[in-house]
């Protein structure tokens, strides 16, 4: 039973360069969930999304990100034109319904903005 | 969401209980206590919820005080494996549907 995965574990990109970060829920899972974890801060969560939805992207900024969670394949985290504040651990958690009692979180993707 | 307040860092010994506390007195009536750990370099992963009464599983008890102001995480025989930052966090199901909103957790220390 596969958990949720994340690929690259880690990513390195230059100022201004575009990062893209993958995300499979489980398996039968079509709620998805992005947190960022800053250096020595908490988690934040960014966005929630659903089979070809957002639902909530209160926490994404405002500019240079955006998600999506097509019908089919990966969700999907894109940063534009990355800065060294993006640099970060990058969580991607799945839930079978919306209000589950359980997350479960990949292993996250360590983004290293040089 | 409810404020939560935890200690920085605790410190335990292996093969001792701990109990991990978390003060949450601006909870609602119908939030759920959830507590997640993260290991080191790892993402965070699902312990333990509740809403009013004791609950237990494989993993560790939950003792939710009988105004709900507060909870105690109980591991009853510490690993170092469980050396892990513990989050408590009160989450509303109905309208925030499984989004969590994480405080700064406690650090766990296990000596051997």
């Amino acid at each position: 039973n596969a958990g949720v995965m994340q690929n690259p574990r880690h990513l390195v990109r230059r100022r201004g360069q575009e990062a893209r970060l993958r995300c499979s829920p489980m398996k039968g899972h079509s709620h998805v969930y992005w947190y960022r974890q800053l250096p020595e801060e908490g988690l934040k969560f960014m966005v929630y999304l659903q089979k070809e939805n957002i639902i909530d992207e209160s926490g994404m900024p405002k500019e240079r990100f955006s998600a999506e969670f097509p019908k089919e394949g990966p969700s999907i985290l894109r940063i534009q034109q990355v800065v060294r504040g993006d640099s970060a651990a990058y969580f991607c958690a799945s839930s079978p319904r919306y209000s589950s009692y359980e997350q479960y979180f990949g292993p996250g993707t360590r983004l290293t903005v040089t | 969401d409810a404020k939560t307040t935890q200690p920085n860092s605790m410190e335990s010994n292996e093969e001792e209980p701990v109990h991990l506390p978390c003060n949450h007195s601006t909870i609602s009536g119908t939030d759920y206590i959830h507590w997640y750990r993260q290991l080191p370099s790892q993402g965070p992963e699902y312990v333990i919820h509740g809403l009013t009464s004791n609950v237990n599983n494989r993993m560790a008890s939950l003792a939710i005080a009988e105004d709900r102001k507060s909870s105690t995480l109980i591991l009853h025989r510490a690993t170092l494996r469980d050396a892990a930052v513990y989050y408590c966090i009160p989450t509303q199901l109905e309208t925030s549907g499984s989004r969590l909103t994480f405080g700064e957790g406690t650090q766990l220390t296990v000596n051997p």
